[in-house]
């Protein structure tokens, strides 16, 4: 069964330093998406995008993230600057027309 | 604003006996609804949908109920097994294809052998 893809698995990185965060959506799907995970919350929406425009962006989907589309395959998160608090679990998810999103395993993002 | 919450936070059954894991929400117009199961360190894995236009679906060991009245459903796991053990979340998809999903708190089922 096809799924999305992401990587690394763990990014460590120090404050105040730009990070990219790397997802293979499922190659027929359209939609396209970031969330995050603080440890022991929930899951958090951060940015939706279709057609190479972003749709949607929550309030934690400040300046400093940025999303791109830069092939026909992969899909990244940008963080500019990164804060202490910015560590979390990263999961990328997509999905086709109709049908339910589908996430990767994430990336565990931690900063120093 | 409008939410998808969880009653437990927690759930503890013994293997074999039957889990139901509930789940309210607050958006009276919601159509469609999602239950995911997240193990430790993985994404958070689909499991089963419903439409507002049933009550009931079943797949396999997981049935899942729409109450539209109350504004409830539940998610139901036959014959508990160690594997089912994980976080569940329900999630309420975007009205819109490319909008985001609103996650519940999450019910960690734990099943003792």
């Amino acid at each position: 069964e096809p799924e999305v893809t992401q990587t690394p698995s763990h990014q460590v990185t120090q404050m105040g330093q730009e990070v990219i965060l790397r997802c293979v959506p499922i190659s027929n799907h359209l939609y396209f998406y970031w969330y995050r995970q603080i440890l022991g919350q929930k899951v958090e929406f951060l940015v939706s995008f279709y057609n190479n425009e972003i749709s949607e962006k929550s309030e934690i989907f400040d300046d400093q993230f940025s999303v791109e589309r830069p092939d026909g395959s992969n899909f990244t998160l940008k963080i500019r600057s990164t804060k202490l608090e910015d560590s979390a679990m990263y999961f990328c998810a997509s999905n086709d027309r109709s049908g339910p999103q589908h996430f990767g395993d994430g990336t565990r993002l931690s900063i120093l | 604003g409008e939410s998808v919450g969880l009653h437990l936070p927690t759930l503890s059954v013994q293997e074999g006996d039957n889990s139901i894991i509930n789940c309210a929400y607050s958006n009276s117009a919601s159509d469609y609804f999602i239950w995911y199961k997240q193990e430790s360190g993985k994404g958070p894995q689909f499991i089963i949908d419903i439409r507002s236009n049933m009550d009931k679906r079943q797949g396999q060991r997981v049935t899942v109920l729409l109450n539209k009245t109350v504004k409830h459903l539940s998610l139901q796991i036959a014959a508990t097994q160690p594997g089912d053990s994980a976080v569940y979340f329900c999630a309420e998809p975007p009205n819109t294809n490319a909008g985001k999903s609103t996650f519940g708190d999450g019910t960690t089922l734990t099943v003792k052998p």
